[in-house]
């Protein structure tokens, strides 16, 4: 069952912060977040483990709460490269299930 | 070079067709999978291998099979192509399991008239 991803869409200005979710009905061993530009592969951003971590690089973060089975990604004074549709994928037995995606689309 | 390639990057084809696509990676990574994206369905995983004797469906396989012909090559066929299989297809590896990263290919944009 795919994991569901909040919000489906949002614009944001140069400079905003924006939060994606990530739900799931099963209990989960790890998160998995990639990013995809338009006619391009997805792209790694990074993986939580279960243990309720928190992960970051530059300025997007992600954390996770095993016991609400939720993940959320941060991104912190989005710049315009952040762009593109954001994927969660969500662990159970050694195989992944990614969510619909959320699209981000960051303006001047 | 790309780690992992894929061929055709497009493909026209007509219903009742056979296709195959095809996928290979120099990551020396054992594990392989073939994706969907339809567009607002996200990536639906098609089959994936752990080894080149471990192959195992995922959750759309029907009109699909693989065959891993060596550690480096993951090839998907679809035996008698429908219209309902156009969509972006993508291969992508990892190291180990759930608990580490994909690699994606370029993907394969397949049009079934």
């Amino acid at each position: 069952q795919q994991p569901v991803q909040s919000p489906q869409a949002v614009i944001l200005r140069e400079g905003e912060d924006a939060v994606i979710n990530c739900s799931s009905s099963k209990a989960l061993y790890s998160v998995h977040w990639y990013r995809q530009k338009h006619g391009e592969a997805p792209v790694f951003l990074m993986i939580l483990l279960k243990g309720g971590e928190q992960k970051g690089h530059d300025k997007i973060s992600a954390s996770f709460n095993e016991k609400k089975q939720q993940s959320s990604l941060y991104l912190t004074a989005s710049q315009l490269s952040y762009s593109g549709t954001y994927f969660c994928g969500t662990e159970t037995h050694q195989k992944v299930t990614f969510g619909t995606g959320t699209k981000l689309q960051v303006i001047p | 070079d790309a780690d992992v390639t894929q061929t055709p990057r497009n493909r026209i084809t007509k219903t009742g067709k056979r296709i195959m696509l095809e996928c290979s990676q120099t990551k020396g990574h054992d594990r392989m999978y073939w994706y969907r994206q339809d567009p607002g369905l996200g990536l639906q995983l098609i089959y994936y291998s752990f080894d080149v004797k471990d192959i195992n469906k995922g959750e759309i396989s029907d009109g699909y099979s693989v065959s891993r012909q060596a550690q480096a090559k993951f090839s998907l066929s679809l035996e008698s192509a429908i219209p309902n299989q156009t969509a972006l297809y993508f291969c992508a590896t990892s190291e180990q399991g759930g608990t580490d990263t994909q690699y994606f290919g370029p993907g394969t944009r397949l049009t079934v008239l």
